[in-house]
């Protein structure tokens, strides 16, 4: 069966630092990788998509970026954090054939920018 | 341009009443249609889609959702409420093909009173 990991579960950065967020997904190849962001009290945001490896497309602008250095594994980068990153970042994956058109995402990052 | 329009922020009901969610769509093309719930400080948990076929479609914990394309909806129903469905719920639409991007609605934070 699949998995989807994302690690840390949460994190607390300075304002001006980096970050890194990790999610790796198990069971299955060749999947379309998603970010997200969801804001205390908002709905989730699509942040980035990849449909396959070097294949990623940015959906708002903003001070992170995003890369797939392997087909199951999904990063999610800043070189500075603002204040404004705050919040409850959440990877998804979804099959690329069979009719499975559904996404599955993992356990969340909890980011506080301070 | 797509978009996702769920009533009601919040919703009340009592143990044992009927849950009603409402989601409305635009959409230019067929739409895929999902309902997801989330737990605090977890990831989103699929409930129910419907891509093609039956309009009535059930998913997991006693939910379901009709598919009415006359009324751009997919209103999502329980007949009895339980303590443990207090959670938020999304519904979220798949106009993108083989993307997969998801919109999702604002959400509906669901309370179940004893």
């Amino acid at each position: 069966s699949q998995t989807i990991h994302q690690w840390p579960a949460t994190l607390v950065q300075p304002v001006g630092s980096p970050l890194s967020l990790e999610c790796t997904v198990e069971g299955t190849s060749n999947p379309n990788l998603y970010w997200y962001r969801q804001a205390a009290g908002r709905g989730l945001q699509l942040l980035f998509y990849s449909i396959g490896i070097d294949q990623i497309s940015s959906e708002v602008p903003q001070n992170l970026s995003a890369s797939r250095p392997q087909d199951r594994q999904f990063i999610l980068s800043s070189k500075k954090l603002l204040l404004s990153d705050s919040g409850f970042y959440l990877c998804a994956w979804r099959g690329d054939s069979g009719g499975a058109y559904e996404q599955y995402f993992g356990p969340g990052t909890r980011l506080t920018v301070t | 341009a797509q978009s996702v329009t769920q009533l009601g922020s919040h919703v009340s009901v009592s143990e044992g009443a009927l849950v009603l969610l409402r989601c409305n769509y635009s959409s230019s093309v067929p739409p895929y249609l999902f309902w997801y719930v989330q737990y605090p400080n977890q990831g989103l948990q699929l409930l129910l889609k419907y891509t093609t076929g039956a309009t009535l479609v059930k998913g997991i914990n006693g939910f379901e959702a009709e598919f009415k394309k006359s009324e751009t909806s997919f209103h999502l129903t329980k007949p009895s409420a339980h303590m443990s469905d207090a959670a938020e719920y999304f519904c979220a639409v798949d106009v993108s093909g083989n993307t997969g991007k998801l919109i999702f609605g604002q959400g509906t934070t669901l309370q179940v009173k004893p």
